[in-house]
């Protein structure tokens, strides 16, 4: 079965800072893999996917996620947060054995601090 | 891109009662929707994967007899949460998937945020 783990429930970065949120992975080859951000009371917004393409994913926002298959992560990055980026993240795993359907991991709080 | 909508976008209900919530693709045909429900400061859980006529599938755990899934067209499924009592109160997702040129995406509809009171 497909799973993701999310390590840390919260993170706290300072705005201009690096942002690093941590995202495993398990799963049969190829996976695909994805972030999503979802801001208070909203839907889910796609940030970027993996489909085992090129291992270094740029998305939106200046959010880029590098696929590393030895280690089964996906981790997620931003050189600089900016206060907008305060949100709640989600990494995501489908295809393989699990067909289409979508799994998320618990989700990472990521707070901004002036 | 593909665009998919819920309705309502939210709704308040009285224990016991049923609500029906709509999913649609817009502008794409998808043989194949999610369900997911959202627990505050939870993650997504999937509910059940609703096929295209036929039956849809439910993740273990999940009671198909009160979470009815209708995938009447291949535009629209429907999600009737039925006798509806206080905890089913969540908020609830769906997702079409999409095959285009090879590839494969999900789009997320916005959400349902039920109460039931």
């Amino acid at each position: 079965a497909q799973s993701v783990t999310q390590l840390g429930s919260h993170v706290s970065v300072s705005e201009g800072a690096l942002v690093l949120l941590r995202c495993n992975y398990s799963s049969s080859v190829p996976p695909y893999l994805f972030w999503y951000v979802q801001y208070p009371n909203q839907g889910l917004q796609l940030l970027l996917k993996y489909t085992s393409a090129a291992t270094l994913v740029k998305g939106i926002n200046g959010f880029e996620a590098e696929f590393k298959k030895s280690e089964t992560s996906f981790h997620l990055t931003k050189p600089s947060a900016h206060m907008s980026d305060a949100a709640e993240y989600f990494c995501a795993v489908s295809g393989g054995t699990g067909g289409f359907k979508t799994i998320f991991g618990a989700g990472t709080r990521l707070f901004v601090k002036a | 891109g593909a665009v998919v909508s819920q309705h309502p976008s939210w709704v308040i209900c009285k224990s016991g009662t049923s609500v029906k919530i709509e999913c649609r693709s817009l502008d794409f045909q998808a043989t194949t929707m999610f369900w997911y429900r959202q627990f505050p400061k939870q993650s997504l859980m999937l509910m059940a994967t609703s096929n295209e006529g036929s039956k849809a599938t439910y993740e273990q755990g999940v009671e198909k007899d009160k979470f009815l899934i209708n995938h009447a067209s291949l535009t629209l499924s429907t999600l009737t949460v039925t006798s509806a009592h206080p905890e089913d109160s969540s908020f609830y997702i769906c997702s079409a998937h999409m095959t285009s040129g090879g590839a494969e995406t999900q789009y997320f509809g916005p959400g349902t945020r039920l109460l039931v009171l």
